[in-house]
C-alpha cells in the first residue's frame, strides 16, 4: 500500500538558517504530493503541493521538487523564521477518483532567536 | 464564506460509550472524508462520503460508521468506544471525487478514559 516517511523531529534551528526536511513515499501509479503545516492550535493548512515528476512547488518560500527516480519530496527553505515554527506534514494522494491522503508522521520545526 | 466547521470542539467518553462528531463542509463542497490523528502521528484516513454514500475506507473497524446528508454535512459515529479512540478527529471537504484541493477543519478532540 501507500507509504510516506519523514524525517523524525524536532528540527531546532535558529531564525535564518538553511531548512530540509526529507520525505520520501511509496505509491503505485502517480500520486501528487503535499506538504500540509499545522501551526499551535490550528488546523492542518496545505502548503505546496506538485501533482507530476519534475514539478516544484512552492509557497511562503517554501519549495518542494517531485523527484520520481528516488521517490521523493522534500521540503527546503532558504532563511527560517520564529514564525515557521509548526508541525510539518508530507502526503500524497494517488491518483483517479481517490481522495484519500496518506500522511507521514509530521515533523516538528522549533526556530529560534 | 465560512470553511469547515466541526462540533463538538472537545468531548470527553468513559469506554463502552458511543459518541457522535459532526461536521459542516466548506460552502459549495459536496464530498467529505474524515481521519484520526493519534497524538504524534499523522492523521490516518478513515472514510469518505459523496452523494450521501460512502465512498472509500481505511483501515478501521467497523465500530467507526459515517452518514452524509442531503445538505453534505456528515456525522461520524464510534460505537463501544476504546482507551484507543483518544484521538484529533479531522473532516475533510472537497468539491468532488479525486481532488487536490480538500480543506481541513479544525478537529474534535475525543478523549477516552
Amino acid at each position: 500500500g501507500d507509504s510516506v516517511t519523514q524525517m523524525e523531529g524536532p528540527v531546532t534551528l535558529s531564525e535564518e538558517a538553511f531548512l530540509t526536511i526529507n520525505c520520501t513515499y511509496t505509491a503505485t501509479g502517480y500520486p501528487s504530493l503535499f506538504w500540509y503545516v499545522q501551526y499551535p492550535g490550528e488546523g492542518l493548512q496545505l502548503l505546496l503541493k506538485a501533482t507530476k515528476a519534475d514539478d516544484k512547488g512552492s509557497n511562503k518560500g517554501f519549495e518542494a521538487t517531485y523527484r520520481k527516480e528516488t521517490t521523493s519530496f522534500h521540503l527546503e527553505k532558504g532563511s527560517v523564521q520564529v514564525s515557521d515554527s509548526a508541525v510539518y506534514f508530507c502526503a500524497l494522494r494517488n491518483t483517479g477518483t481517490a481522495s484519500k491522503l496518506t500522511f507521514g508522521t509530521g515533523t516538528r520545526l522549533q526556530v529560534t532567536l | 464564506d465560512a470553511g469547515v466547521t466541526q462540533s463538538p470542539t472537545h468531548l470527553i467518553k468513559t469506554r463502552g460509550q458511543q459518541v457522535t462528531l459532526r461536521c459542516s463542509p466548506k460552502s459549495g463542497h459536496d464530498t467529505v472524508s474524515w481521519y484520526q490523528q493519534a497524538l504524534g502521528q499523522g492523521p490516518q484516513f478513515i472514510f469518505q462520503y459523496y452523494e450521501e454514500e460512502e465512498r472509500q475506507r481505511g483501515n478501521f473497524p467497523d465500530r467507526f460508521s459515517g452518514h452524509q446528508f442531503p445538505n453534505y454535512s456528515s456525522e461520524l459515529n464510534v460505537n463501544a468506544l476504546l482507551l484507543g479512540d483518544s484521538a484529533l478527529y479531522l473532516c475533510v471537504s472537497s468539491l468532488g471525487l479525486g481532488r487536490d484541493e480538500q480543506f481541513f477543519g479544525p478537529g474534535t478532540r475525543l478523549t477516552v478514559l
